[in-house]
């Protein structure tokens, strides 16, 4: 089945611990994304990757890291989170940047 | 500044009449559209999409809409709405990169 999956679905930590949201697809697919979804705001792109080793800041990437080491794999790493990244946040994936994204089933992360 | 409004924060119908969700953008040329529906705790769906020509695009769920370069406008529509319809429907739009409306959250009563 083709899909975008996303680990963990739900993720309760607490300022400054290191942590990773790990985002892998099975498409194929050239271009990934990460975008954080807040009340009143919509979604706001992070990250993307248009390939392997080719990584892009979004609209608000202040205190986020990717890597596109793999082409299905594009983890998001937050080396020392903060109480304003509480979110929700999805990956999502797509053969280039005007096709149709497939998103994953999001996470849900608080920062306490 | 690139941007994507949907004016309507919250738009609540009755089950069986028609619908007509509003986006609005602000780019220099005609940017790649796209409508996405988000159903309760779920992922984005895409609904349908417009690159060019015809302006009317017929979308998944019985969905169109309707491109307007005079008014900068992509509104999405459906004669006849449903209950499974209620959910958050999202307009995007591609130039270079890809930037989403803060949403409109239906509700349809029965």
């Amino acid at each position: 089945e083709a899909q975008v999956t996303q680990n963990p679905r739900y993720l309760i930590t607490v300022t400054g611990k290191k942590l990773t949201v790990t985002c892998s697809q099975n498409m194929n697919h050239e271009y990934m994304s990460w975008y954080r979804q807040d009340p009143g705001l919509g979604l706001r792109q992070i990250y993307y990757s248009m390939n392997v080793e080719v990584t892009d800041k979004g609209d608000v990437p202040e205190g986020y890291k990717v890597s596109r080491k793999e082409k299905r794999n594009f983890p998001l790493i937050l080396e020392s989170p903060s109480p304003n990244q509480t979110s929700l946040y999805f990956c999502a994936s797509s053969l280039s940047l005007r096709s149709e994204q497939y998103f994953g089933p999001g996470t849900r992360l608080t920062v306490t | 500044a690139q941007s994507v409004t949907q004016p309507d924060i919250h738009i609540t119908v009755s089950e069986g009449a028609s619908l007509e969700l509003r986006c609005n953008y602000s780019y220099g040329a005609t940017p790649y559209l796209f409508w996405y529906v988000q159903s309760p705790g779920q992922g984005l769906q895409l609904l349908l999409k417009y690159f060019s020509g015809d302006t009317l695009v017929q979308g998944i769920k019985g969905f169109e809409a309707e491109f307007k370069r005079s008014q900068s406008s992509f509104n999405l529509r459906k004669p006849s709405v449903h209950w499974s319809d209620a959910a958050e429907y999202f307009c995007a739009v591609e130039d270079n990169d890809m930037r989403f409306g803060a949403g409109t959250r239906l509700t349809v009563k029965p």
